[in-house]
């Protein structure tokens, strides 16, 4: 019951900034969103996370709406080991993740 | 420092037989999590341990999964009477106690139920 929506998919230049697009109309004021991502074959790793500022750190960035039913995580400059299935996430500080079907992202030369 | 391990890495297993996966936390994350993820499928909860609190089990699906975390660290999850339909990756994950901003994810144990 992922409470996320995500296109299935997109592609991007290398060395471009990846714009990835997150409705999360029903989000409850104390749930974060939270971004990993998913490279073929491991485990998934964090991105980012916030509630309602945006934020920066050296993976991505992250731009919450004002009020707070979407998002973007925005890698600046793609890399062709960028290519992963990215999760965009709701959840209260501290509970499970529910894992929708997430963006599959393809970086391309 | 040492990430989640996971062991076995790979498990082939028959029918009917059970199999025991075990998860190696982070030290000091109190907080486990373990998830499947079936093959093109994003991940599915399974169960939730926090500290000494009862946990959350919500997620297995069904009476032949069951997970035990010994001395607040080590976490083994159970499979009785395998079915082919268990065959996926579980993954564990440990994080900090409510305060946490991340999971931190093992590299799953890959189970196939011939």
């Amino acid at each position: 019951d992922a409470k996320t929506t995500q296109p299935p998919s997109m592609d991007c230049a290398e060395g471009r900034a990846a714009n990835l697009p997150c409705n999360h109309s029903t989000i409850s004021g104390n749930e974060y969103v939270y971004w990993y991502r998913q490279i073929h074959s491991q485990g998934p790793q964090y991105i980012i996370h916030g509630l309602k500022n945006n934020e920066t750190n050296e993976m991505a960035s992250l731009i919450i709406t004002e009020d707070r039913k979407s998002s973007t995580l925005i890698l600046p400059h793609a890399t062709l080991r960028d290519t992963a299935v990215y999760y965009c996430i709701v959840r209260p500080r501290g509970g499970k993740l529910s894992f929708g079907a997430g963006t599959t992202v393809t970086v391309r030369a | 420092g040492a990430g989640v391990s996971q062991s076995p890495s790979n498990k082939v297993t028959e029918k009917g037989k059970d199999v025991e996966l075990r998860c190696d936390p982070i030290s000091g994350h109190t907080a486990l999590y373990w998830y499947r993820q079936s093959l093109g499928q994003g991940l599915e909860f399974l169960i939730y341990f926090q500290g000494n609190s009862a946990p959350d089990k919500s997620g297995l699906p069904s009476d032949r999964f069951s997970a035990e975390r010994t001395g607040g660290s080590v976490s083994t999850l159970t499979i009785q009477r395998t079915q082919q339909e268990d065959s996926a990756v579980y993954l564990c994950a440990s994080s900090f106690p409510l305060a946490a901003n991340e999971q931190f994810f093992g590299p799953g144990t890959r189970l196939t139920v011939l």
